[in-house]
């Protein structure tokens, strides 16, 4: 089975600073993808940025990075230069199986932004 | 750029009545996913549908649950004999496979 586990469930920040939000994962699968998703408050799960597991180079989006470290099945996302529009909760998930298997999600983690 | 739609937003119903939550995936995504969130906790998967039939279940989606795709457009989710625990939020999801999944905006049931 497939875990993947957030160990804080809360996490605050000024804007402006930057801001690492940790995730792991365990899976047997050779071949999969990692997910960080942020829900706002409206409850839409919005995919802010994605990782193959074959790629070594890290993801990124803009202000957003990942650091994946394979070996010890570690993803973290982090947020540069954070703004009031990135406050919700994100969810860290992992992908495999081909497409048919569901995605499998962390517990969250819930994102402050100070002003 | 396309994205996937679900209806309704809000769905109130008694407990024990039928429910079917709709949606409209992305038109040539290959896979679909229902999942749901109960309000605090995670996101957890339901069943995904490929080639016009279930690929994959959870434990979840038991003999209540039932999905289908009646047309070229449109994905449902039936749930027949709604209980109080199926209060939650029910997402969509579509994809060409396990590279990306995108997410409609969830429909909200509440089970009175």
């Amino acid at each position: 089975a497939q875990t993947v586990t957030q160990s804080q469930p809360e996490m605050s920040v000024q804007e402006a600073e930057t801001v690492t939000l940790s995730c792991t994962y365990d899976t047997s699968e050779s071949d999969y993808y990692l997910f960080w998703y942020k829900q706002p408050p409206s409850r839409q799960m919005i995919l802010v940025i994605r990782q193959e597991a074959y790629k070594q180079q890290n993801a990124t989006e803009n202000r957003f990075s990942v650091n994946f470290q394979k070996a010890a099945k570690s993803f973290s996302l982090k947020i540069s230069d954070s703004q009031l529009g990135d406050a919700a909760m994100y969810f860290c998930a992992l992908g495999s199986g081909g497409g048919a298997d569901g995605l499998t999600f962390g517990k969250g983690t819930h994102l402050i932004i100070q002003p | 750029e396309p994205e996937v739609t679900q209806t309704p937003s809000h769905q109130v119903t008694q407990m024990g009545q039928e429910v079917i939550l709709r949606c409209v995936p992305i038109s040539n995504h290959l896979y679909f996913y229902w999942y749901r969130q109960i309000l605090g906790q995670k996101v957890e998967f339901l069943v995904s549908f490929y080639n016009n039939e279930i690929s994959e279940k959870s434990e979840i989606f038991d003999d209540q649950f039932s999905v289908e795709r009646p047309d070229g457009s449109n994905f449902t989710l039936k749930i027949r004999s709604t209980k109080l625990e199926d209060s939650a939020m029910y997402f969509c999801a579509s994809g060409w496979g396990m590279d990306t999944q995108y997410f409609g905006p969830g429909t909200r049931l509440t089970v009175l």
